[in-house]
């Protein structure tokens, strides 16, 4: 059965630091992925998505980046993180044109 | 770019009552997905539909795809406390492997 891990669960770093946030995926091969952003009691916002290795797509300038390094491998970085950075991340899964599975999330707080 | 709209933004219903939340692409979809979000949780799939005018039924909870393949809804027929989480519709257009968010529907239960 397909799996998708995402860690840490809760990250508090001060402004000014850099990020690295990890997802991987078990029990597929080649699948879509993507990283989603969600401000306290809202939606979600699309950051990036994935087809494949190297495949980068952005949907939001900000001083976020993503990359894709191994087929069921999803990274979000940062530089230097700013306050508006703070949110929970969820990382998330799929095969083409069906439903999205989610990571557990990271609820990252900058200070 | 598309957007997806969805009504009400809360609802705080006695146990028993009913529940429905409203969705509205700004295009055509190709398809529409629900998900439950539980409180301090992550988006979990519900279901998806496809087809112009598709009702499908989980339990108590009935989905519907409009005619135009612009607008969805979900009903949950005579609520229990565990139907309590926020409710996202989500939309994929045609050519597109993106998901784009409702802002979702928070439900509340009084027992």
């Amino acid at each position: 059965s397909q799996t998708i891990h995402q860690w840490p669960a809760t990250l508090v770093q001060p402004v000014g630091s850099p990020l690295s946030l990890e997802c991987t995926v078990e029990g597929t091969s080649n699948p879509n992925l993507y990283w989603y952003r969600q401000a306290a009691g809202r939606g979600l916002q699309l950051l990036f998505y994935s087809v494949g290795i190297g495949q980068i797509s952005s949907e939001v300038p900000q001083n976020l980046s993503a990359s894709r390094p191994q087929d069921r491998q999803f990274i979000l970085s940062s530089k230097k993180l700013l306050l508006s950075d703070s949110g929970f991340y969820l990382c998330a899964w799929s095969v083409l044109y069906y439903g999205y599975t989610f990571g557990s999330g990271t609820r990252l707080t900058v200070v | 770019g598309q957007q997806v709209m969805q009504i009400p933004q809360y609802q705080h219903v006695q146990e028993g009552e009913d529940f429905t939340t409203y969705c509205n692409s700004s295009t055509t979809l190709s398809n529409i997905q629900w998900y439950k979000q539980r409180p301090g949780g992550h988006p979990v799939f519900l279901i998806q539909l496809v087809k112009s005018g598709e009702v499908k039924k989980q339990k108590r909870l009935t989905f519907q795809f409009g005619e135009a393949k612009k607008n969805s809804s979900l009903h949950i027929t005579a609520t229990q406390t565990t139907d309590v989480g926020t409710y996202f519709c989500a939309g994929q257009g045609d050519s597109s492997y993106k998901l784009i968010f409702g802002s979702g529907t928070r439900l509340l239960v009084r027992p």
